[in-house]
């Protein structure tokens, strides 16, 4: 079970769109449809922006969208706000009711 | 209204072993499909999954610490326990809990992490 892997670091500017993949494999984001994804600022919890690949929880804005080909997972932000600027982490179950997450994307709005 | 506590900052000696409660409110864990895991984030890194039991006491670890955890809940106190035996200094971060719903019995639920702990500092060091 290893890390999903996630670029270092992003970068848009303010309006602009941005996608954040999060690539697996079959065990885990390719094989199950639960896929979530994490908004963190320095120094706070994570908050749930993204579950079951691409549903958001009530209070995430629609320019939050999330999708699945294979074993890539994607975020993409439209219309990105500098209050967009954090890290962003992607999570699939990986079978047997365990999970595991990816080593993190640095958003920076220009 | 839903929330996790962990315990404030916590120093530990090498070899010795780590416990960190988390105590919630608003939801109980004797609920079908509800869940409680421990993550973990060193110091400017990402996040790792290390552990989750589940209403049933269904019990999961990451295969790469699964040696040295425990997990264990109390239900009637709303707590989730997790035990890490052998600490080094690479093991100090900070470590969150969090409330997650699987889908179970055909009942759709987030499959997610949807609230959070807002983490203690556990550091290891002699």
């Amino acid at each position: 079970q290893s890390a999903l892997t996630q670029p270092h670091s992003v970068s848009g500017s303010p309006g602009q769109s941005v996608t954040l993949s999060c690539t697996g494999t079959r065990s885990d984001v390719g094989g199950y449809n639960y896929v979530s994804w994490y908004q963190q600022y320095p120094g706070k919890a994570p908050k749930l922006m993204i579950f079951d690949v691409s549903k958001r929880p009530s209070g995430v804005p629609d320019r939050f969208s999330g999708s699945k080909s294979g074993n890539t997972a994607s975020l993409t932000i439209s219309g990105l706000q500098l209050e967009d600027e954090a890290a962003y982490y992607c999570c699939s179950y990986a079978g047997s009711y365990s999970w595991v997450f990816g080593g993190g994307t640095k958003l920076t709005v220009l | 209204q839903i929330t996790l506590k962990e315990p404030g900052p916590t120093l530990v000696k090498p070899t010795q072993t780590l416990t960190l409660t988390c105590t919630f409110s608003g939801f109980s864990l004797s609920s079908i499909g509800v869940g409680v895991g421990w993550i973990r984030q060193h110091p400017e890194k990402a996040l790792e999954w290390l552990a989750v039991i589940y209403w049933n006491d269904d019990k999961r670890y990451s295969p790469s610490l699964k040696s040295r955890l425990t997990i264990t809940k109390d239900t009637s106190k709303n707590q989730v326990v997790l035990t890490m035996t052998d600490m080094d200094p690479v093991d100090t971060a900070t470590y969150f809990c969090a409330r997650i719903m699987i889908t179970y019995g055909g009942v759709l639920r987030l499959d997610a992490f949807d609230v959070w702990g807002q983490g203690t500092m556990v550091t290891v060091s002699s």
